[in-house]
């Protein structure tokens, strides 16, 4: 995952804009990984998965794109709203780790009216 | 439906003291996780379980231990309570796992503990 840090990588974004949250993975044999939500004093919450043999998945407002080669995830939310304020979190794990989930440092989003 | 619940919400500790946090889910699933999170990071696995009565460790599983006695408990102790084991503690649980289930983790609130 991503280095280990107190100050997380923060995007400002104006509302209706479209946002593009980057993640960088560590390890080349996961092939799995999941996109979360997670909003201030609650639990992460699942937005989209893909797997490896996708390089994009669409699902309502957002894509994830993956990059296998330079081992990136994206996650691109269209017309970005308010409600999406919150930080994301990038996830990697492979099928025959049992649900290990390996989190990345996070980023958090903030969405001008 | 209630999904995941954690209890307590909070709590403080004295170092060396001993605590158990519970996590119950009603949706009668196999697998279930223990994570921790600190200021500024991801989270990080400390134990998970896939089914009744099975456990095994994460990434982080120093000064924890855990019991799934069962299907639908998960619970998390702390023996002896040091200041690193400040954190936000999330429990979560899926269906299953693998290339042929569905894997959506579902987390509860988590419980915030802070150890003096």
């Amino acid at each position: 995952g991503e280095s280990v840090g107190l100050h997380l990588p923060t995007l400002s974004v104006q509302e209706g804009d479209n946002s593009i949250i980057n993640c960088a993975y560590s390890n080349s044999a996961s092939d799995y990984f999941i996109w979360y939500k997670q909003e201030s004093g609650k639990g992460p919450q699942f937005i989209i998965d893909i797997r490896s043999n996708m390089d994009k998945r669409q699902g309502q407002r957002v894509t994830v794109l993956l990059n296998k080669t330079v081992k990136h995830l994206s996650l691109q939310i269209a017309a970005t709203q308010p409600g999406d304020s919150a930080v994301y979190f990038c996830a990697e794990t492979s099928y025959n780790q049992g649900g290990k989930l390996i989190f990345g440092q996070g980023t958090e989003l903030s969405v001008k009216p | 439906n209630a999904g995941v619940t954690q209890t307590p919400k909070f709590r403080v500790l004295k170092t060396g003291q001993s605590m158990t946090l519970l996590c119950a889910q009603d949706m009668n699933h196999e697998y279930m996780y223990w994570y921790r999170q600190d200021p500024g990071m991801g989270l990080r696995l400390i134990h998970y379980s896939v089914g009744e009565g099975t456990t095994a460790k994460g990434e982080v599983p120093d000064g924890y231990n855990v019991s799934r006695l069962k299907k639908q408990n998960f619970l998390l102790g702390l023996e002896s309570a040091a200041p690193s084991q400040t954190s936000v503690y999330f429990c979560a649980s899926s269906y299953g796992w693998g290339s042929a289930s569905y894997n959506e983790q579902f987390f509860g609130p988590g419980t915030r503990l802070t150890v003096l």
